[in-house]
């Protein structure tokens, strides 16, 4: 089934350690990007990428970084997990940036 | 600022007919998106409006009006699977979807 597979489905990781979301999709869009949702707000955009071999900082980049080395994976790292960063982490892909966008099932993140 | 405002929760009976607004103030306009959210799962499209007027898909209808900053959601003979978040999310200036806090909609029987 064509989609969007992000991994894992949820973790606990402890504050100051290292963390890859994963994500890959098989739809071959173009725009991949990394949303976070927190209680009360809406999903706001950390990083994204209109094509293989660029990304661009969103609303909420900092503590986060990213790579799209093929049209296909966008792994989101956390390189010293803080508190604040224990989120739901959604994955989307769109065929260009001015189509809608196809979410995965969302990472389930808490740091203590 | 950039800003998205929807009611927090609403709640409707099964079968009846509900709207859902969305005012929005960006920098620039792309086009508006809807999405449904059922607890603990991803959003998915619902609708799309770039021009004014009404865009209907089976049960569920969108409107805008850019002049007025403005779009709802119309859902008809509500059933209980329609109970879920709702998000309006506009595509500004940057191509990059400015999305609002969601409308939790709650269908009583």
């Amino acid at each position: 089934i064509a989609g969007i597979t992000q991994a894992p489905t949820s973790q606990i990781l402890a504050a100051g350690r290292r963390m890859t979301l994963r994500c890959t999709q098989d739809m071959r869009h173009n725009a991949m990007y990394w949303y976070r949702q927190d209680l009360g707000l809406g999903l706001r955009l950390i990083h994204y990428s209109n094509t293989a071999g660029t990304t661009g900082k969103g609303e909420v980049p900092d503590g986060y970084s990213v790579s799209r080395a093929n049209t296909d994976d966008f792994p989101l790292t956390l390189a010293s997990a803080v508190p604040s960063q224990t989120s739901v982490y959604f994955c989307a892909s769109s065929d260009r940036a001015n189509q809608p966008q196809h979410f995965g099932d969302g990472t389930r993140l808490s740091i203590l | 600022g950039q800003n998205i405002d929807q009611p927090t929760e609403m709640t409707a009976t099964e079968g009846a007919i509900v709207q859902i607004n969305c005012t929005y103030q960006t920098s620039g306009f792309n086009g508006l998106f809807w999405y449904q959210q059922h607890a603990g799962e991803a959003p998915t499209f619902l609708s799309y409006n770039v021009l004014d007027g009404l865009e209907e898909k089976g049960r569920f209808s969108s409107f805008l009006s850019r002049s007025k900053g403005y779009s709802y959601l119309l859902l008809k003979e509500l059933q209980m699977k329609d109970s879920a978040s709702y998000l309006c999310a506009v595509r500004d200036s940057n191509y990059q979807l400015i999305w609002g806090a969601g409308t939790k909609l709650i269908i009583k029987p």
